[in-house]
């Protein structure tokens, strides 16, 4: 079995700030883990991916997520928020046995960037 | 590269009616299609997993009568929802796979496709 848990559904920050958005994943074997993101009544872009390779992973728009194996998190940030990045954030994981190859996904973090 | 399309992306229809939704790769071959539907405010659930030339498989819970998913060439499934009504109204996002490669564990998806029935 494989969950994923975003903590906090709504994250606000001012432009320029640092964006942190956590994600906690449950799997029975060695993840892959992803993170996508929706704008309004579209469907999801790829940010960055974790396939067991580096567990720093750098991703578009300036976005980045490190895999904790100990910690059991795949935590988002970036530097600093642009307003563009305003929209909804999910994290997936897909993992083996029956559910190989299925994405799993958090509950979604909105996030809110102030000028 | 790796794009996904489907279509109709809005449609509006009856209660009793049946709509169908296509989702297409259209740079790749993809043995391997997923449905979602996504209500307001909430999460991606995952409704069935669809491999090319052979039945879906459904998620707990999904009605596979109500569902129907036909997978029918590397490049095409369809989701028809059949006998509509007023709660099957949601957004339906599928996505792709792509059996070669090295994006064999990533899927790819669509814009979406967003079902109001009256």
């Amino acid at each position: 079995a494989q969950s994923v848990t975003q903590l906090g559904s709504h994250v606000s920050v001012s432009e320029g700030a640092l964006v942190l958005l956590r994600c906690n994943y449950s799997s029975s074997v060695p993840p892959y883990l992803f993170w996508y993101v929706q704008y309004p009544n579209q469907g999801l872009q790829l940010l960055l991916k974790y396939t067991s390779a580096a567990t720093l992973v750098k991703g578009i728009n300036g976005f980045e997520a490190e895999f904790k194996k100990s910690e059991t998190s795949f935590h988002l940030t970036k530097p600093s928020a642009h307003m563009s990045d305003a929209a909804e954030y999910f994290c997936a994981v897909s993992g083996g046995g029956t559910s190989y190859g299925k994405l799993t996904f958090g509950q979604g973090t909105i996030l809110t960037v102030h000028p | 590269g790796a794009v996904v399309s489907q279509h109709p992306s809005r449609v509006i229809c009856k209660s009793g009616t049946s709509v169908k939704i296509e989702c297409r790769s259209l740079d790749f071959q993809a043995t391997t299609m997923f449905w979602y539907r996504q209500f307001p405010k909430q999460s991606l659930m995952l409704m069935a997993t669809s491999n090319e030339g052979s039945k879906a498989t459904y998620e707990q819970g999904v009605e596979k009568d109500k569902f129907l998913i036909n997978h029918a060439s590397l490049t095409l499934s369809t989701l028809t929802v059949t006998s509509a009504h007023p709660e099957d109204s949601s957004f339906y996002i599928c996505s792709a796979r792509d059996a070669s490669g090295l994006t064999y564990n990533e899927q790819f998806f669509g814009p979406g496709t967003r079902l109001t029935v009256l």
